[in-house]
C-alpha cells in the first residue's frame, strides 16, 4: 500500500515567519501535487511538479521534487493569515491506471 | 462555470440510519471520484468512476456503501446502515479525466451519525 507521511501534522507559527513542510513516501511518483484546504471548503491544487529536482515558486511559496521523485517539499516564507489552511501532498502513481493518493495533511495556523 | 456541487452540506441521522449524497461534476469532466475524509486529514479515496463505470472501488465498504454515476453525469453515494465510525466529511471531486490528475473538488458533506 502506498502511503504518503506529511510533516509536521501540525504547525503554529507567528506571521512573518518562515516554515517548511514534508511529504514522503517510499514509492516513485510520475507526479506530484499540493492542495490547500480551508475550513468547510473543498481542497483547491496549488501546483503539480512533475520532473525530479524541479522547483516552482507561487509567491511566497516554493515547491520542491526530490531528486528521486519519492518526496517534496513545501516551503513559505514570511507566513501571513491568510496561509492558514490543511496543507495536503498528494502523489500520482503511473502504471495501467494512474492512481492519486493523498498525503496525511499538514495543518498549519499563522497567528497574527 | 459552476464548480463541483454536493448536496447536503451537513446531515445528522441516527446509527443505522440510511443517508444519500449528490454530486454533480463540472461539465464535461469524464471523471468522477468520491473521497471520505477525517478532521485534520487527507481525503481516502472510496470510488472513482471514469463515465458511468466504477474503475476503483477497491476501498469502498461494500457491505454497507453503494454508488452509482447513472449516465455518467451525476453521482449518489449511499452509506445503509450507517455506523457511529461513519462520522466524516465526504468530498466528490471531478477532473477532465484520470490522466490530467487535476482534481476540483466540492465543498464536502458532513455527516455526523449519533
Amino acid at each position: 500500500t502506498q502511503l504518503l507521511e506529511q510533516s509536521p501534522q501540525f504547525l503554529s507559527i507567528q506571521e512573518g515567519e518562515n516554515l517548511t513542510v514534508y511529504c514522503n513516501s517510499s514509492s516513485v511518483f510520475s507526479s506530484l501535487q499540493w492542495y490547500r484546504q480551508e475550513p468547510g471548503e473543498g481542497p483547491v491544487l496549488l501546483v503539480t511538479v512533475v520532473t525530479g529536482g524541479e522547483v516552482k515558486k507561487l509567491k511566497r511559496l516554493t515547491f520542491q521534487f526530490g531528486d528521486a521523485r519519492k518526496d517534496s517539499s513545501l516551503h513559505i516564507t514570511a507566513a501571513q493569515t491568510g496561509d492558514t489552511g490543511l496543507y495536503l501532498c498528494a502523489g500520482i502513481y503511473g502504471g495501467a491506471t494512474n492512481k492519486l493518493i493523498f498525503g496525511t495533511g499538514t495543518l498549519l495556523a499563522v497567528q497574527p | 462555470e459552476a464548480g463541483v456541487v454536493q448536496s447536503p452540506r451537513y446531515k445528522i441521522i441516527e446509527k443505522k440510519q440510511p443517508v444519500a449524497f449528490w454530486c454533480n461534476p463540472i461539465s464535461g469532466h469524464n471523471t468522477l471520484y468520491w473521497y471520505l475524509q477525517n478532521l485534520g486529514q487527507g481525503p481516502e479515496l472510496l470510488i472513482r468512476y471514469e463515465n458511468e463505470e466504477a474503475v476503483d472501488d477497491s476501498q469502498l465498504p461494500k457491505d454497507r456503501f453503494s454508488a452509482e454515476r447513472l449516465k455518467g453525469v451525476d453521482s449518489t453515494l449511499k452509506i445503509q446502515p450507517a455506523e457511529l465510525g461513519d462520522s466524516a466529511v465526504y468530498l466528490c471531486a471531478s477532473s477532465l479525466d484520470s490522466y490530467t490528475g487535476e482534481l476540483f473538488f466540492g465543498e464536502g458533506s458532513r455527516l455526523t451519525v449519533l
